[in-house]
């Protein structure tokens, strides 16, 4: 069965800018959950949504938002881009719960903020 | 603040090693935790969750233990290949918050 699949793989922004990562889960899961990866940084938890409803939240200002669909497919926004958001933004999906299911991750979105 | 600690951070060996590595996690309100493998260029790829104390699981020379009461996880390989060449992820589940931690990752390189 076809994986995660995000896009797009690889952008560039310049600040101030806002940019949309999509995701689209495994068939049949109901959990997307997004992470970022920065240097010297574990994968920090953004934002976790089943069932079209955001079920928990990372420490992350509210810049940073999303969204989950009918089909289960995502998408986070980031607006008022800053330099630091430059990052590896990965969406994993499982079948019910992201903390607790064995997760699948898509190859993510590499933003880069000029 | 919860923290998970992932260590050694690099570990360099040579095929046919065993190795292992460890993480440690509060010891209190334990839910989960996971252990990911990271090769490079592709996407991180579960390889257990474990729930209970003591729990030991395997998959194929790659095989986890878990000591919730003292707060740590080891992973082991072993006789390493150069295809086990990756990061190896931990991520804690408090259950408080239902939310992953993960750990920086321990770097491994297997020397054919």
């Amino acid at each position: 069965k076809a994986g995660v699949t995000q896009t797009p793989r690889y952008l560039i922004k310049t600040r101030g800018q806002q940019v949309t990562l999509s995701c689209s889960p495994i068939s049949g899961h109901r959990s997307v959950s997004w992470y970022q990866q920065t240097p010297g940084q574990g994968l920090q938890f953004l934002f976790e949504y089943f069932s079209e409803t955001q079920r928990n939240k990372g420490n992350f200002p509210g810049r940073f938002s999303g969204r989950q669909f009918s089909n289960s497919r995502s998408e986070m926004n980031v607006s008022t881009l800053e330099l630091g958001d430059s990052a590896l933004y990965l969406c994993a999906s499982s079948l019910d719960s992201a903390a607790t299911g064995e997760l699948f991750f898509g190859e993510g979105s590499r933003l880069t903020v000029l | 603040i919860l923290n998970v600690e992932q260590s050694p951070q690099s570990l360099h060996v040579q095929e046919g090693d065993s190795t292992n590595f460890t993480c440690s996690f509060p010891s209190s309100n334990f839910y989960a935790l996971h252990w990911y493998r990271w090769e490079t260029a592709k996407s991180p790829e579960a390889l257990f969750v474990m729930t209970l104390n003591g729990d030991e699981k395997k998959k194929g020379r790659i095989s986890a233990t878990l000591n919730t009461k003292e707060g740590y996880s080891y992973l082991y390989i072993k006789g390493s290949q150069p295809e086990d060449s990756a990061t190896y992820l931990c991520a804690f589940n408090g259950g408080a918050t239902n939310k992953l931690i993960f750990g920086t990752g321990t770097l491994l390189a297997v020397q054919p």
